[in-house]
């Protein structure tokens, strides 16, 4: 069973203080990953796909890293609009093509 | 583009009565999920459709959930009769498959239903 698991649960950092979360994942072949972004009462917001280990995307202060147990997630100078849920999910290369969360970081940045 | 549209975006209930959620994909999409997002349990796959046809039902709960397609630009998830349990948000996505690729690429989510059964 396919299984994401997101550390910490809650982060609160100062405005320009950066920071890094994690996203630990087993999965039987893996397809892709998925870092999405949740405001309060809205729906998850696309934010990058990585497909193999050594990959890395960047947007704007964020910057998703793989590796072939772990992703990153690199916030670089924060500012407080940055602050949602964080959500890593992955897909499975073979069965179901949906995708399995984690249960998200939630990120205050406070000015 | 409209993105996902979900109606309605708030539905109160009273436990034992039917609730239907309603999804419009993204236009051109072939792919439309149906999630649900708890405190507890987290953003969880209920179903998903490729081409109007059901592939994976696995996470519905129970035979009290059911979801239908009837054409590429609708989608309804229909829960009879409602239960307190089934409080949460529910989410519609759809994604659009990559021709001679990975049959996958992201999922656009709408804004959600917030379902409260009393």
């Amino acid at each position: 069973e396919d299984q994401v698991t997101q550390s910490p649960e809650a982060l609160r950092l100062q405005e320009g203080e950066s920071s890094s979360l994690n996203c630990s994942y087993t999965v039987s072949g893996l397809r892709g990953l998925f870092w999405y972004r949740q405001d309060p009462g809205k729906g998850p917001e696309f934010l990058f796909t990585l497909y193999s280990a050594g990959e890395e995307k960047e947007k704007e202060r964020l910057k998703a890293t793989l590796t072939k147990k772990e992703s990153f997630l690199h916030i670089t100078a924060p500012k407080p609009e940055d602050s949602a849920t964080y959500l890593c999910a992955v897909q499975a290369r073979t069965g179901r093509r949906a995708l399995t969360f984690g249960s998200g970081t939630r990120l205050q940045v406070q000015p | 583009d409209a993105g996902v549209i979900q109606s309605p975006r708030h539905e109160v209930t009273e436990m034992g009565q039917e609730v239907t959620l309603r999804c419009k994909p993204i236009s051109g999409h072939d792919y439309l999920f149906w999630y649900r997002q708890t405190m507890m349990r987290g953003l969880e796959l209920l179903i998903y459709f490729n081409n109007n046809v059901p592939i994976d039902d696995s996470g519905m709960p129970e035979d009290r959930f059911s979801a239908k397609m009837p054409n590429a630009s609708f989608s309804t998830l229909k829960i009879q009769p409602s239960e307190p349990r089934d409080s949460a948000v529910y989410f519609c996505a759809s994604s659009l498959s990559l021709a001679g690729g990975p049959s996958y690429n992201e999922q656009f989510f709408g804004p959600g239903t917030r379902l409260t059964v009393l």
